[in-house]
Formats: structure tokens, sequence, C-alpha cells
């Protein structure tokens, strides 16, 4: 079964200083792939996803991930961060025919961000 | 563009009380729906789902139960609260898929922070 996993539970980081989130999926054929965010009380915003083409990818808030397929994985990264990323971030692929309705999340990671 | 709407924003309803939680999708025709908890510290619940009016699949077997009166409105609701249902509700929309193909990209409301005392 398709399955994502977000290995860090709770990352803390320095303002300024660059962020890395992990997500590892499970999955028979090329994925789709969604970043969301979650600010505390607030509902997901998708940050950036990957169907197809270039494996990096652009997203909102200066955000970036990069879909390798050898390893797996679709990590997000932003190279600067600011106090406004303190937020929860949850991976999710999409799943295919005929469960293509649904997206398989992550138990997502919480960024504290420390001045 | 497309706008999504959950109302109340926050609830706090006693123990065997009586639940309507709304969702409204603006902006698109004949969306998919869904309905997700969130309990504290916890990851997102897929509890309903719709592809139309009058098509609601649960998820998991509880307490709650949906309904989609209109084409882009889904409601969620209870006819006694428990304690364990406490959380927080997201209502979220997708375009529908085409036959054979994978799930797209869903876009979630602003969340129902529920309370059951």
């Amino acid at each position: 079964a398709q399955s994502v996993t977000q290995p860090d539970i709770h990352i803390t980081v320095s303002e300024g200083a660059s962020l890395e989130l992990r997500c590892n999926y499970s999955y028979g054929a090329t994925p789709y792939l969604f970043w969301y965010v979650q600010s505390p009380g607030q509902g997901l915003q998708l940050l950036l996803k990957y169907f197809s083409g270039d494996t990096l990818v652009q997203g909102i808030k200066g955000f970036e991930a990069e879909f390798k397929r050898s390893q797996s994985s679709f990590n997000l990264r932003k190279p600067s961060v600011h106090w406004s990323d303190a937020a929860e971030y949850f991976c999710a692929v999409g799943l295919p025919f005929p469960n293509d309705y649904k997206l398989s999340f992550g138990a997502g990671t919480t960024v504290t961000v420390r001045a | 563009s497309q706008t999504i709407h959950q109302w109340p924003a926050t609830l706090v309803q006693p123990v065997g009380s009586p639940l309507s939680l709304e969702c409204t999708v603006e902006g698109t025709s004949n969306p998919n729906l869904y309905w997700y908890r969130q309990a504290a510290g916890r990851g997102l619940q897929l509890l309903f789902y719709s592809v139309g009016i009058g098509q609601i699949s649960s998820e998991v077997p509880q307490n709650l139960s949906a309904s989609r009166p209109q084409d882009r409105q889904f409601i969620l609701s209870s006819k006694k609260l428990l304690l364990s249902d406490s959380g927080f509700y997201l209502c979220a929309w997708s375009f529908l898929p085409t036959s054979g193909s994978v799930a797209d990209t869903q876009y979630f409301g602003p969340g129902t922070r529920l309370t059951v005392l």
C-alpha cells in the first residue's frame, strides 16, 4: 500500500538558517507528491506539488522540494528560515485509481524557529 | 478563483448534544469534498468523502455522519457528541480526477475547533 513517512517529528532551527524536511514515500509508479503547511489553528495550505518533469519544484514562501526517485524521497528545503515559518508541515502522496480521490498524508513535522 | 468556507470557526458543546458543521465551496462545480479530523498532536484522519450530491463514503466507523445536500455544500453531523469527538475539523475540496488517474491537489478550509465538555 502507498504510504508516506516523515522521519522527523520536530525540528528546531535558528532564524536565518537553512531548513530541510524529509519525506519518503512507498509507491510503485511515478507519484503525485505534495507539501502542505499548517500554521497553528489554521487549515492546510499547499506549498508545492510534483506531478512530472523537472525534479526540483519551486513553491510559495521561498520553499523548494526535490523529487529523487532512486531514494523515494521528496524533501522540502528553504535556504533561510523566517520566524513566520514556524508551523507544521505535511507531505502527501496522491493515490492511484481506484483510490484516486484520496491523498495519503505523513504524520507531519513541527518546525520551531528560534531567534 | 475558488474559495472554501467553514463555520463555525470555534464550537464548545456538551456531551450528548447534536452537531452540525458546514462547509461550502465557491468558484467550481462538481468538486470532490472531504471531511478530516485532527486530534491534538495527531495527524490528519479522513472521515468522509463525497464525489457528488447525496454520495457519501465513510472512511472510519464513528459517531459522525456527513451529507451533501447541494453540489458545493458538505455538512458534518452528529446526533449525540462524545468527548472523543473533540478536535480540529477540516473540510477540503479537489477537482474530480479523470478515470484511471491519480488523486490531485486538495484545498483546505480554515477549520473548526470543536471542544466537547
